[in-house]
């Protein structure tokens, strides 16, 4: 079993819509969680980063953490089509190691 | 302006051939990793370091090598003994993972002819 899993997708959706992207993950000592967003033959860029459980949000996303359930999630609210890349999330202890989920790749369509 | 870049962005190796993929950084951050991308199969770690002169494997670091001379430059060897290098590289350097994550350079597209 992965440490970190993740829907690869694709996921399609209009433009506009509600986007929900999710990480499952099995290692309890994680304690801070990021999501990235890669567009085609780039490098992944940071995007939002939360620590322990809660709730945070940043314009049109919000990142979720749920340690309970060893459950993550991003939200994108009225999704642009400039939103479609593979969002990978990531997730750490107190380590310099990151471990990453598969990504998951969206398409908004216009 | 700071950043880390790769060089370069495509690079393309005949069979037997060691390639070199070059990493540098002026954020001066402290640790500095390598990963493989593949269709499907999200990042896999090479190697990684947290100290000059000091560096371990990751999951898949057969068939490459690292050096770590300076702080600023950690460049990734594939060498002939790496059966299916046909893969999109990334470097990225990282300090206080809790609190900024990683930086992630811009990726080297690595092709056997």
């Amino acid at each position: 079993q992965k440490e970190v899993e993740q829907d690869p997708g694709p996921l399609s959706v209009p433009e506009g819509a509600i986007v929900s992207l999710n990480c499952t993950y099995s290692n309890s000592a994680f304690q801070y969680f990021m999501w990235y967003r890669q567009y085609s033959r780039k490098g992944p860029e940071l995007l939002m980063y939360t620590y322990s459980s809660g709730n945070k949000e940043d314009g049109r996303f919000t990142a979720q953490v749920d340690k309970s359930s060893k459950y993550i999630s991003l939200f994108i609210r009225d999704s642009q089509p400039s939103d479609s890349a593979t969002y990978l999330c990531a997730m750490g202890d107190s380590s310099y190691k990151l471990i990453f989920g598969s990504g998951t790749r969206l398409l908004v369509r216009p | 302006d700071g950043g880390i870049t790769q060089s370069p962005k495509y690079l393309f190796r005949k069979e037997g051939q060691n390639v070199t993929l070059s990493c540098e950084q002026n954020l001066n951050h402290d640790a500095m990793y390598w990963y493989r991308q593949d269709p499907g199969q999200g990042l896999r770690l090479i190697y990684y370091s947290q100290i000059v002169n000091d560096f371990q494997k990751g999951d898949i670091a057969e068939g490459y090598s690292v050096s770590r001379e300076k702080k600023e430059s950690f460049p990734l060897t594939v060498t002939s003994a790496q059966k299916n290098p046909t893969a999109f590289y990334l470097c990225a350097s990282s300090g206080p993972v809790q609190v900024y994550g990683y930086t992630f350079g811009s990726g080297t597209r690595l092709t056997v002819v």
